[in-house]
């Protein structure tokens, strides 16, 4: 079975300019959450979507935005980028709502390099 | 607020030695705690979780976590570290005072075993 998968892998902005980052989550996983890992730290919540309706959001300014379709796959935009977005983007999945014990499996994230 | 500390940025161990990476956690009510491993241009990779129940718990790839109430500590431990388990390791508590629930994780530990 697949993973989760993200797509790009990599890719190069410049200040100002938006981002579309896309994630498609494991078969039968309805929930998808996305963090954002700058150089150094852990990871950061960003967003989580579960049945398509936003159900949690980070500390992250208005610039940030996602949204999930109804094959449970996701994007994660970024407006007006600034140098400080750079970082790795990672996408999660999980079966549910991270209630319980469901477990976030993570794709291979998007490496954005903002100049 | 729930937090998570990784006291130590960097371990070195020697290949065949017992490992220990460090993790405390700050929570209200029952903690639910992860271990993460990030190799390389890689996403995290699950290890173990703590939900309830026996306090040492077991998870992939020989590693194993004893969870400590006393001390709010959730160590993650190995008998013999292996070269290959040279990686960034992640400790991470659920944070469900928000709907849907997210993980909040620590600011990581650079594990380095040398042959």
């Amino acid at each position: 079975d697949a993973g989760v998968t993200q797509s790009p892998t990599h890719l190069i902005k410049t200040r100002g300019q938006h981002v579309t980052l896309r994630c498609s989550p494991i078969s039968g996983h309805k929930s998808v959450s996305w963090y954002q890992q700058v150089l150094g730290q852990g990871p950061q919540f960003i967003f989580q979507y579960y049945e398509k309706e936003e159900r949690g959001r980070g500390n992250f300014p208005d610039r940030f935005s996602a949204r999930q379709f109804p094959n449970y796959s996701s994007e994660l935009n970024v407006n007006a980028l600034l140098l400080g977005d750079s970082a790795l983007y990672l996408c999660a999945s999980s079966l549910r709502s991270l209630a319980g014990a469901n477990v976030l499996t993570f794709g291979a994230g998007s490496r954005l390099t903002v100049l | 607020a729930q937090s998570v500390a990784q006291p130590e940025d960097q371990v070195n161990v020697a290949e065949g030695n017992p490992l220990t990476v460090k993790c405390t956690y700050s929570v209200s009510g029952n903690p639910y705690l992860f271990w993460y491993v990030q190799y390389p241009n890689r996403g995290l990779q699950f290890l173990l979780k703590y939900i309830t129940g026996d306090n040492l718990v077991k998870g992939s790839y020989g590693f194993e976590a004893e969870f400590n109430k006393s001390q709010t500590s959730f160590h993650l431990k190995k008998p013999s570290a292996l070269v290959s388990d040279s990686a960034l390791y992640f400790c991470a508590v659920r944070d469900d005072t928000s709907q849907g629930g997210k993980l909040i994780f620590g600011q990581g530990t650079e594990l380095s075993v040398k042959p």
